[in-house]
């Protein structure tokens, strides 16, 4: 079936490092591609997405590139901060129309003041 | 004002036992999913609903039923439970199908 693989399972940085997290998706269908934060005890919450018809996006700290060619797509984080410590996970929508995201397996991303 | 909730937050029972779960959104939205989280933190989707009818249904255990009364609710009752569902299940919701999906904060499930 489908799969999105996820690097590193974890990530140690030091306060004001970038952290880098990598993606790769088997569905060439695929479109949509989000990324998600999730804190202890909490439900993941969105934190920058991008679609197939844009190679680059940007918010703030946080930035995403995606290569179609390829099939992967990437989360930088500039400036870590001890708050950005979490779990991030990358998903990419199945083909069709149905909305069906798969998930990678996470990252832990552990910033060290 | 919360977006998406569950209830309820945690829930500890035995082994056979049947149990639900409810979820409600008020963002307006169409679409509303079911994830499984285990112990690894894999997320998988189970359902989805678009306008209240089933549009995805992953290889669950058809002891797994989701319901949904109306485009704001989506329950998933549990029937016979066993020590393997034990996981973190997180509901939540989306303007339509590939949209921005977003998340309650989940019910703790454990099974003993």
């Amino acid at each position: 079936g489908e799969n999105v693989e996820q690097h590193p399972s974890t990530l140690s940085v030091q306060e004001g490092d970038s952290a880098v997290i990598k993606c790769t998706y088997s569905d060439s269908a695929s479109n949509y591609f989000p990324w998600y934060k999730q804190e202890l005890g909490k439900g993941p919450q969105l934190i920058i997405d991008i679609r197939s018809n844009v190679g680059e996006k940007k918010d703030q700290r946080i930035a995403v590139t995606l290569n179609k060619t390829a099939k992967h797509f990437s989360l930088h984080i500039t400036e870590t901060q001890p708050e950005d410590s979490a779990v991030y996970f990358c998903a990419a929508s199945l083909g069709g129309s149905q909305g069906n995201l798969i998930f990678g397996k996470g990252t832990k991303l552990s910033v060290k003041p | 004002d919360t977006a998406v909730s569950q209830t309820p937050k945690y829930l500890v029972t035995q082994m056979g036992n049947d149990k639900s779960i409810k979820c409600e959104q008020n963002l307006g939205h169409d679409t509303m999913y079911w994830y499984k989280q285990d112990s690894k933190k894999f997320l998988k989707i189970m359902f989805s609903y678009n306008n209240k009818e089933l549009i995805i249904n992953e290889t669950v255990p058809n002891r797994f039923s989701p319901k949904s009364p109306d485009k704001a609710h989506l329950n998933l009752h549990i029937n016979s439970l066993e020590l393997g569902d034990s996981a973190v299940y997180f509901c939540a919701s989306s303007q339509g199908p590939v949209q921005t999906q977003y998340f309650g904060p989940g019910t703790r499930l454990l099974v003993l």
